[in-house]
């Protein structure tokens, strides 16, 4: 168990430019989630996938974002024409779902910084 | 809908006093409630979770916290405070629809003077 990692772990980019961000989570987790952080404040959810299927995003996710897991494995995060107010960590975590509501933990990675100058 | 609220921004306690972080939950059912850790430029850390078993929670490095339905409030303690515990706290309860969302509380900042 290697744990959940992300990358890049930091991120500086123009205003207007694209990124993509890649989460690997724990091996053998089928559930995959992106929350965002930004400065004081607690992390909010963003959107999850069960297996390669998301299903569910937050209205926090602009049209500019996009997210995949193709193979139900590692995970990608692109937005696109970054802005100013898209700075903020950006957090994966994953999860093991034996379908017990309420029972699965949630492991984070150590988060992307993203500065959108 | 279901929200935590941290009632203290920022906690400071001396090296090998007791340690109280406060949280209070709203909840429409039966909440899964947790505890996380963050220190700088790392991950958040699990310290213990709440899903409808025993009240009183026990969790890593010595914090334990009480699930007290009738207070709405589920604070976090620890016996002895170590300057390694100094790190961003957060409160945290589970939405389940379909998946497990967590909703974070705003975080207390746990400073440990020497």
């Amino acid at each position: 168990d290697t744990g959940v990692s992300q990358d890049p772990r930091h991120k500086i980019t123009k205003r207007g430019q694209n990124v993509t961000f890649r989460c690997d989570p724990i091996s053998e987790h089928n559930r995959l989630y992106w929350y965002r952080q930004t400065l004081g404040q607690g992390p909010e959810f963003l959107t999850y996938f069960q297996n390669e299927a998301q299903l569910e995003k937050s209205r926090l996710l602009s049209d500019r974002f996009s997210a995949e897991r193709p193979k139900g494995s590692f995970s990608t995060l692109e937005i696109q024409r970054t802005e100013q107010g898209d700075s903020a960590m950006y957090l994966c975590a994953s999860s093991l779902s034996r379908g017990l509501a309420g029972k699965e933990t949630q492991y984070f990675g150590p988060g992307t910084r993203l500065l959108v100058l | 809908a279901q929200s935590v609220t941290q009632l203290d921004s920022h906690v400071s306690v001396s090296e090998g006093t007791p340690v109280l972080l406060r949280c209070n939950y709203s909840s429409s059912y039966s909440p899964s409630l947790f505890w996380y850790v963050q220190h700088p430029n790392k991950g958040l850390q699990l310290l213990l979770k709440y899903t409808s078993a025993a009240t009183l929670v026990k969790g890593i490095n010595g914090f334990e916290a009480e699930f007290k339905k009738s207070e709405t409030s589920f604070h976090l303690t620890k016996p002895s405070a170590h300057m390694s515990d100094a790190a961003e706290y957060f409160c945290v309860v589970s939405i389940i629809q379909g998946a497990q969302k967590l909703v974070f509380g705003q975080g207390t900042r746990l400073t440990i003077n020497p």
